[in-house]
């Protein structure tokens, strides 16, 4: 089957550095995205990965290793609006979005 | 960038009737277009997947009698929640999709409409 691991919840200090990780298992890989979602909104995109390496995009990261099966994402400076689930998405072989469960990211001053 | 609103934000109804939501990509044609639904902290789940012309893709577990969808253009599919309850109530949210050969296979969504049944 197809399985997306990321943790359920973090917790991080203003200023400071995190890193959420993502595990997947998919059949067939077209990419990887990291989506941004604030309580009662829709998701909005942040990064997409499909080629190994590490893309910045200002205080965002995204990080992916294909053979290994993971990514991460890396978020600088933490401020109190990055409050915020962060979802992972694996675009598979039939160019479906399979959809981790999130991860809660709380910023506490 | 690539916009899509979706109509109405929200709406409350009394169990039985239905629910018509539409979903409109702005500035660019989506060939697919795709429906998700979404719990109180859950995460998305896929309901169906609608390509332009043809009838949708439902996911398993997903009723079509109950949640017909039609993507008559490039630029409107509609999903009709038929004698919705009150376990229907829930998040939906629409996306599209540009082209599947591009660079970036990016999704993008609407703002969701919440529904709530009474």
């Amino acid at each position: 089957g197809q399985n997306i691991d990321q943790p359920t919840e973090m917790t991080a200090t203003e200023g400071a550095i995190v890193q959420i990780n993502c595990t997947y298992q998919t059949s067939g890989f077209n990419g990887l995205f990291w989506y941004q979602q604030h309580a009662g909104e829709a998701p909005t995109f942040l990064s997409y990965n499909v080629l190994d390496g590490l893309e910045e995009k200002g205080r965002f990261s995204s990080f992916l290793s294909r053979s290994k099966g993971y990514s991460y994402l890396l978020l600088k400076e933490l401020q109190m609006k990055d409050s915020a689930s962060y979802l992972c998405a694996v675009l598979d072989s039939n160019y479906q979005l399979i959809w981790g469960a999130g991860t809660k990211l709380i910023i506490k001053p | 960038g690539a916009v899509v609103s979706q109509h109405p934000s929200w709406v409350i109804c009394k169990s039985g009737t239905s629910v018509k939501i539409e979903c409109r990509s702005l500035d660019f044609q989506a060939t697919t277009m795709f429906w998700y639904r979404q719990f109180p902290k859950q995460s998305l789940m896929l309901m169906a997947t609608s390509n332009e012309g043809s009838k949708a893709t439902y996911e398993q577990g997903v009723e079509k009698d109950k949640f017909l969808i039609n993507h008559a253009s490039l630029t409107l599919s509609t999903l009709t929640v038929t004698s919705a309850h009150p376990e229907d109530s829930s998040f939906y949210i629409c996306s599209a999709r540009l082209l599947r050969s591009s660079e970036s296979n990016e999704q993008f969504f609407g703002p969701g409409t919440r529904l709530t049944v009474l």
